[in-house]
């Protein structure tokens, strides 16, 4: 059963880049799938941040997209999310997760990062 | 950008009775390469991630207990549980993956009536 775990700072200054890795296990991200990020403010819902395939193909949220980068490392088996010029409006609980086979909506998930904006 | 909207915000259920969760996208999501709709949905608890539950519309994930389904095409589309379970509390959301850019709805909270 693929594994997923991510791990970053939870306290980032207002300004500055908000930076997440997921590492996953039992699986490898070379062999296919696609890989994504979704944060969800405190009591609040869900929202998609963007995907990746193995081959650094990426699909961003329009409304984030000047901001995001995205990256994979098939060597270390993990992939990763850059967010620069944060606000406190970026404060939330960041999920990585893997795509169903041949779809992208999300069938495993980390058990989330909260990450925090301060000013 | 496609907007999903979930309907109701929340819903109050008897133990054992039917409950019915709306989700309507702005847009078509259905694919014309395989004539599924490209619509996913997740079930949460608190402090936990969201789990899959239903994609291609219809099609139940492994070990996704059989009193949920899903149906719908095109933009308008229906979770149902057939018999509710107190486990089965939760907030319910909707997820649309067509094109390059994916949408969830605001969530439907469930609670036991």
């Amino acid at each position: 059963q693929v594994q997923l775990q991510e791990s970053g700072p939870g306290l980032v200054k207002a300004s500055e880049t908000l930076s997440l890795t997921c590492a996953v296990s039992s699986y490898s991200i070379s062999s296919g799938y696609y890989w994504g990020w979704i944060r969800q403010p405190p009591g609040k819902g869900l929202e998609w941040i963007g995907s990746i395939f193995r081959s650094g193909t990426t699909y961003y949220n329009p409304s984030l997209k000047s901001r995001l980068t995205m990256s994979v490392d098939t060597s270390k088996n993990q992939f990763s999310l850059n967010l620069s010029s944060v606000t406190a409006a970026d404060t939330a609980v960041y999920y990585c997760a893997r795509s169903v086979a041949g779809a992208l909506c999300f069938q495993n998930w980390g058990q989330g990062t909260l990450v925090t904006v301060s000013s | 950008d496609i907007v999903m909207t979930q309907s109701p915000d929340s819903l109050a259920v008897s133990l054992g009775e039917r409950a019915t969760i709306n989700c309507k996208s702005s847009q078509s999501v259905l694919n014309s390469s395989n004539n599924k709709s490209n619509l996913a949905w997740y079930q949460q608890k608190p402090g936990q991630p969201p789990k899959l539950l239903i994609y291609w519309a219809s099609t139940r994930e492994s070990g996704v207990p059989d009193r949920f389904s899903g149906s719908g095409s095109g933009t308008d589309f229906t979770l149902t549980i057939s018999s509710l379970q107190a486990e089965d509390v939760a907030v319910y959301y909707c997820q649309q993956y067509y094109g390059s850019s994916y949408s969830f709805g605001q969530g439907t909270k469930l609670e036991i009536k």
